[in-house]
């Protein structure tokens, strides 16, 4: 199988606070790691590329000081959000791609997480 | 950038109608990918196609990936209730390498 966890589900937080969201692919190691955006009814927009062991790589228009992404091993990254405003509150979902084997560029995703700032 | 065109935005059918739904690009891709999104949860990838003019079937859907891999469509066969919800294409490849176009999904309903 190619599955990928999140947590949280959902969060909830004040403004000013900052969260962070774990993605863990559970039964296959993952070279790259994506962290998607969505907002209500329109496709993912991908936020940044993180490979294991290595610094980020953000897409044009996201802060990488906002959004501070970890990936510290081949089943493990996270996305932290600092100082979370309003505008911030969105649906977040990560993906996770195999390190071997055919479709080793098919990414597999996670359950998504809701993030709603206060 | 790369562009995926995805038809058509929305369907509404009756269960048991076959559906059909298709995206095209400007851009060669090397994979392409169908996935299907229930409301509040992450896509699930429902058919991978790595080889031109591949032609793949999971249960009852089936997907090929043109000959010019520039498109691909979907087609579900006698859709029932729980096939609603969105289906995205994506392309990875080609000039964007690792990374994944999607294209702006299919919002499927299914009138029992």
């Amino acid at each position: 199988g190619a599955v990928v966890s999140q947590h949280p589900s959902r969060v909830i937080c004040k403004s000013g606070t900052s969260v962070k969201i774990e993605c863990r692919s559970l039964d296959f190691q993952a070279t790259t790691m994506f962290w998607y955006r969505q907002f209500p009814k329109q496709s993912l927009m991908l936020m940044a590329t993180s490979n294991e062991g290595s610094k980020a790589t953000y897409e044009q228009g996201v802060e990488k000081d906002k959004f501070l992404i970890n990936h510290a091993s081949l089943t493990l990254s996270t996305l932290t959000v600092t100082s979370a405003h309003p505008e911030d509150s969105s649906f977040y979902i990560c993906s996770a791609s195999r390190t071997q084997g055919i479709g080793t560029d098919t990414q597999y995703f996670g359950p998504g997480t809701r993030l709603t700032v206060l | 950038g790369q562009q995926l065109n995805q038809s058509p935005q929305s369907m509404f059918i009756q269960e048991g109608e076959d559906v059909s739904m298709n995206c095209t690009s400007s851009s060669i891709f090397n994979t392409w990918l169908w996935y299907k999104q229930d409301p509040g949860e992450g896509p699930v990838l429902l058919i991978a196609l790595y080889k031109a003019g591949e032609l793949t079937s999971n249960g009852r859907l089936t997907a090929q990936f043109g000959i010019t891999r520039k498109d691909s469509f979907l087609n579900i066969s006698a859709s029932i209730p729980s096939d609603v919800g969105i289906y995205f294409c994506a392309g990875l490849g080609g000039g964007s390498n690792y990374k994944l176009t999607f294209g702006k999904g299919t919002l499927l309903t299914v009138n029992p």
